[in-house]
């Protein structure tokens, strides 16, 4: 079965710095998957970024990036100029790659607080 | 943009009752997916659809149900209803990769 990890419950990070986010999975499919989704006090699920496992490049989103590690089965979030909206629970998920798209299995999530 | 839409925001029932939550997918996306998240908990999926047929099922108690109708909406139907079901409750919808989530219901049990 298909699981993500993200080992910080809790990061804070200073306005208008950068600070990462990290995420492990465990999957043995070769093709899926992965995406960060930002939770705001609203408990709106939004999506940040998206990666797909076949593509070697990162994705981009303006001030959101990702590092893809795939051997390492590693995928973080680095948000650069951090701004007070970013303060928010992110969540790393995982999803299988099929016909009609696939469920979404998230990690525990991480708190971000951003300092003004 | 139209984005997806829940109904009710806001739900409470007693033990026992019954709580059915609706669900209205972003015009031309054909699969739901329906997830529960509970206090600080990470969101768990329960059932998804597919031009309305049930296409993938996750840890969804056999007390719930759902369906999806001819116009795409989906409901998911709960019964008996247990403390422990009271969450939040997200739809999703999506034409094929990237989900989209409704606002959610939060359900209260008492």
């Amino acid at each position: 079965a298909q699981t993500v990890t993200q080992s910080q419950p809790e990061m804070s990070v200073q306005e208008a710095e950068t600070v990462t986010l990290s995420c492990t999975y465990d999957t043995s499919e070769s093709d899926y998957y992965l995406f960060w989704y930002k939770q705001p006090p609203s408990r709106q699920m939004i999506l940040v970024i998206r990666q797909e496992a076949y593509k070697q490049q990162n994705a981009t989103e303006n001030r959101f990036s990702v590092n893809f590690q795939k051997a390492a089965k590693s995928f973080s979030l680095k948000i650069s100029d951090s701004q007070l909206g970013d303060a928010a629970m992110y969540f790393c998920a995982y999803s299988p790659k099929g016909n009609q798209g696939g469920k979404l299995i998230f990690g525990q999530g991480t708190e971000l607080s951003v300092k003004p | 943009a139209a984005g997806v839409i829940q109904s009710p925001r806001h739900l409470i029932k007693e033990k026992r009752e019954t709580a059915t939550l609706k669900c209205y997918p972003i015009p031309r996306h054909d699969t739901v997916y329906w997830y529960q998240q509970g206090p600080g908990q990470d969101p768990q999926f329960l059932i998804s659809f597919y031009e309305k047929m049930q296409s993938d099922k996750g840890s969804i108690p056999d007390r719930f149900s759902a369906q999806q109708f001819s116009d795409y909406h989906s409901e998911l139907n709960m019964s008996s209803l247990e403390l422990g079901d009271s969450a939040l409750y997200f739809c999703a919808s999506t034409p094929r990769l990237e989900q989209y989530f409704g606002p959610g219901t939060r359900l209260t049990v008492t």
